[in-house]
């Protein structure tokens, strides 16, 4: 069985940084591309970030709302994703999703997510 | 950015009659291995969402058959031929042919009227 199990979260001040981390399970991990996607309290769904896994250089993407505060990596060797997050605001307040990609879609499995509140 | 719009936002729905969700992109996502990298996720109450349906059309498994998905290029629609009270919950479609960045619809609300 596919489990994504995210860590990380917790309660910091504006300005503050983050590092969430996401333990997969049950598959290949380095077989996947991975993303974490978020959603504000009461709001949608928003994509953060993606990696590729090796095949593809790990190549990175970000949304816009992140760009150069947030960094995300993976280590293969232990099956975790993380995402690393600097210069964090109220609006990154949210709960982080990990998800695993495959040919089929960017996202095919959820893990049960970690909330992340930013306030001062 | 390709712009996600689903409709409606509201969907009350009687138990066994039938539902429908419309997706819309702001253009076409028809790749060119021919595939539309369009998924459909439902989120229940309380859980995180689950996959229902990608490339726009072929179920995952376990999910149950009255769950069905269609559509091309820029129109896509997500049917439940009869609601059941489990369905009760948030639908969202994605897309993942033009990114970054990868784009959600805002969401539908299903409950039961």
């Amino acid at each position: 069985e596919v489990q994504l199990v995210e860590s990380g979260g917790g309660l910091v001040k504006p300005g503050q940084s983050l590092r969430l981390s996401c333990t997969g399970s049950g598959f290949a991990f380095a077989d996947y591309t991975m993303s974490w996607v978020r959603q504000a309290p009461g709001q949608g769904l928003e994509w953060v970030a993606f990696i590729f896994n090796k095949p593809h250089d790990g190549t990175i993407a970000y949304a816009a709302s992140v760009r150069g505060r947030f960094t995300m990596s993976r280590d293969d060797s232990r099956s975790i994703a993380y995402l690393q997050m600097n210069s964090l605001k109220t609006e990154d307040t949210a709960v982080y999703f990990c998800t695993r990609g495959d040919s089929t879609s960017k996202i095919d499995h959820w893990g049960q997510g970690t909330l992340v509140t930013v306030s001062s | 950015d390709v712009v996600m719009t689903q409709s409606p936002l509201s969907l009350p729905v009687t138990l066994g009659q039938p539902a429908s969700i419309s997706c819309r992109s702001s253009q076409s996502l028809m790749y060119s291995d021919g595939n539309s990298y369009l998924s459909w996720f439902q989120q229940r109450p309380g859980q995180s969402p689950r996959r229902l349906i990608y490339k726009a059309s072929k179920r995952d498994s376990g999910v149950p058959d009255r769950f069905s998905g269609s559509g091309s290029g820029t129109e896509f629609t997500l049917k439940i031929s009869r609601v059941e009270a489990e369905d009760v919950g948030l639908y969202y479609c994605m897309q993942g042919t033009y990114w970054p960045p990868i784009t959600f619809g805002q969401g539908t609300r299903l409950d039961i009227k």
